[in-house]
């Protein structure tokens, strides 16, 4: 069975501080992976990964993919009260997107 | 900029009665999917349609879900009769192909059944 975990389910920190959030999957056929940030609406895409070890990087946030390990990490450095959200990682196998059961990040100020 | 559009944003509804949610895909958008998504969990697919096929409908509720996509382009979910568990956010997303790299999705039909 095709799934994808999330860790830890949620965190709270502090302004400035960094946080590694982590997308680990187990699929039949993997296409990508994909990052999405969902405040209180839809979930907004943030990165596409393909290929292992190549850092995908957008202002205070990046990610890397290892497809040897199966896994991915989302980092942010010197979070902000903006970055408070719910962080989904979904696999695509070419015929679904697995959506794993996010990971909601509190940043206080 | 493109965008997937839904309605109604809201719907409150007391069980047993009917409900339907649209959805319009970006243009050019080949595969409509809707999912559901419980609070506190990752969405999850309920169909999935490549131009007006269905590609993937194994977690519709079939008793009481349908969905359609006549002309392939628009669709609508329906549920008949609802029932209190299916309070969620219901997500209507489109990809270019099946095999569409991402997917964008709509702001969501945010449903509360009484």
């Amino acid at each position: 069975e095709d799934k994808v975990v999330q860790s830890p389910l949620s965190l709270v920190v502090h302004e400035g501080d960094t946080v590694t959030l982590n997308c680990s999957y187990e699929v039949t056929n993997f296409r990508s992976l994909l990052w999405y940030k969902q405040e209180k609406k839809a979930p907004t895409f943030l990165f596409m990964l393909t290929s292992s070890g190549i850092e995908k990087k957008s202002g205070r946030l990046s990610s890397i993919l290892d497809k040897k390990e199966l896994f991915s990490i989302l980092n942010i450095t010197a979070t902000q009260t903006g970055d408070s959200a719910i962080y989904l990682c979904a696999v695509n196998t070419g015929n679904q997107f697995y959506f794993g059961t996010g990971t909601s990040l509190t940043v206080i100020p | 900029e493109a965008e997937v559009a839904q309605s109604p944003r809201y719907r409150i509804t007391e069980k047993s009665q009917a409900v339907a949610f649209w959805c319009d895909p970006i243009s050019g958008h080949a595969t409509l999917y809707w999912y559901r998504q419980i609070l506190g969990q990752g969405p999850e697919l309920l169909v999935q349609f490549q131009d007006e096929s269905v590609v993937d409908d194994s977690q519709l509720p079939k008793d009481r879900f349908s969905a359609e996509r006549l002309k392939g382009v628009d669709s609508t979910l329906k549920i008949q009769p609802a029932e209190l568990g299916d309070s969620a956010m219901y997500l209507c997303a489109s990809s270019q192909d099946r095999v569409g790299e991402t997917q964008y999705f709509g702001p969501g039909t945010r449903l509360l059944v009484l």
